[in-house]
């Protein structure tokens, strides 16, 4: 089957825009995460749903940042007002629910460049 | 707070030459420890999980232990294609999410 996807591959923004980037999880996963990568920063978890519903959204760093999922399935994270340092790789990953197995499958990523 | 470190940050190694990469831990209840495989341009691919001190796993040339501070990805014989950068994560038992180290970037030299 086919693994997760995400859309846009690359964006490229203007400073004060917004930007939205999708996700694809793979079919029948429940749980759907964000993450980012910065240059110099390791993976950053951003926001984890179950379902349609988003237990922890901790790790957003403002509240320029949202995100929403519908039908248990495709995720949207949206950044409004875009600054240079939002500029990363956005990653989401998607697993199965199961009493040991949470490994997390990951897409192609998001590169998103805010000038 | 959880925390995730590896070393070293880069390792160049000779076709064939074996060697380890650490990756250091300290989390509030291990539910389990990941290791990942990332390609320049493309997101991390699973490689293990580990769920106890004592586990050990093996996929072709890797091989990866745990005990109760850290983790080792071993590689045996590495071949070029090997060449990528490890990351490492824990995942708590309070928690979905995972938190990851930095990397180890490794080149296998032909």
């Amino acid at each position: 089957g086919a693994g997760v996807s995400q859309s846009p591959s690359n964006k490229v923004t203007e400073k004060g825009k917004d930007v939205e980037l999708r996700c694809d999880p793979i079919s029948g996963h429940t749980a759907l995460y964000w993450y980012r990568q910065s240059l110099g920063q390791g993976l950053e978890f951003l926001i984890y749903f179950q379902g349609n519903s988003a237990p922890d959204k901790s790790g957003l760093p403002s509240d320029r940042f949202s995100a929403e999922r519908t039908g248990g399935s495709v995720s949207t994270l949206t950044i409004q007002r875009t600054q240079q340092e939002d500029s990363a790789v956005y990653l989401c990953a998607s697993s199965s629910e199961g009493r040991y197995t949470f490994k997390q499958f990951f897409g192609p990523g998001t590169r998103l460049t805010v000038l | 707070e959880d925390q995730v470190t590896q070393s070293p940050e880069a390792l160049r190694l000779q076709e064939g030459e074996s060697s380890s990469l650490n990756c250091s831990y300290t989390v509030s209840g291990l539910r389990g420890l990941f290791w990942y495989r990332q390609d320049p341009g493309k997101g991390p691919e699973f490689l293990f999980t580990l769920y106890s001190a004592g586990e050990e796993k093996e996929k072709e040339r890797l091989k990866a232990t745990l005990t109760k501070k850290e983790s080792f990805l071993h590689i045996t014989a590495p071949k070029p294609e090997d060449s990528a950068t490890y990351l490492c994560a824990v995942q708590a038992k309070a928690a979905q999410k995972l938190v990851f180290g930095q990397g180890t970037r490794l080149t296998i030299n032909p």
